[in-house]
């Protein structure tokens, strides 16, 4: 089946400091891939769209200039939050629709953000 | 995408069969029904999904009402594994977009 990876799992790190997750396919190739935010306890909830050598698609309120998004090939996007704060501290997933699949997304394992 | 309801949680003994409801009264003709899982700390995962007619592969049955307002899914032997949030969320196959909802907390108990 489609895999996706995320790296890394778990990331510690000081508050100003900016942190890089990368999102692969590993086994197919990904046209789009989207990247989530989940809040303990909280649904997950979308927050941009990237294609691969175009500019990501924001969802309202999400930040463009904090959370960098580039989609540099059809099998890696990285997500980097820049300047983290504790309220930045978050799992992020992503997810990647293969590219002659029209129906299943499917998903990294996630990574874990803490910022002290 | 058209929203739908779910009730928040729902226990099942091990060994039998979780039907899981799910509403989506204002589904359109092109919308279809994709039920994911999400265990613990885990990215979520694709179980099942159809437009209108009942569909089975190794892991779930998904029944849809013939007016198309509802579903369940039924996970036939829930194992202790099988406890996670269900979420049942209708998408055209236009957009790409998942809007995962509160879904619902699955706790299968021995």
């Amino acid at each position: 089946g489609a895999v996706v990876s995320q790296h890394p799992s778990w990331v510690i790190c000081k508050s100003g400091t900016s942190v890089k997750i990368e999102c692969r396919s590993l086994d197919f190739q990904a046209t789009t891939m989207f990247w989530y935010r989940q809040f303990p306890k909280q649904s997950l909830m979308l927050m941009a769209t990237s294609n691969e050598g175009s500019k990501a698609t924001y969802e309202q309120g999400v930040e463009k200039d904090k959370f960098l998004i580039n989609h540099a090939s059809l099998t890696l996007s990285t997500l980097t939050v820049t300047s983290a704060h504790p309220e930045d501290s978050s799992f992020y997933i992503c997810s990647a629709r293969a590219r002659l699949a029209a129906y299943e997304q499917y998903f990294g394992p996630g990574t874990r953000l803490t910022v002290t | 995408d058209a929203k739908t309801t779910q009730p928040p949680s729902m226990d099942c003994a091990e060994g039998r069969a979780a039907n899981l409801p799910c509403n989506h009264s204002t589904i359109s003709g092109n919308e279809y029904v994709y039920w994911y899982r999400q265990i613990h700390s885990q990215g979520p995962q694709y179980i099942i999904h159809g437009l209108k007619n009942n569909e089975t592969n190794e892991m779930a049955s998904l029944i849809i009402t013939e007016d198309r307002k509802s579903s369940t899914l039924i996970l036939p032997h829930a194992t202790l594994r099988d406890t996670a949030v269900y979420y049942c969320i209708v998408r055209s196959p236009s957009d790409y977009k998942l809007s995962f909802g509160a879904g619902t907390t699955v706790t299968v108990r021995a």
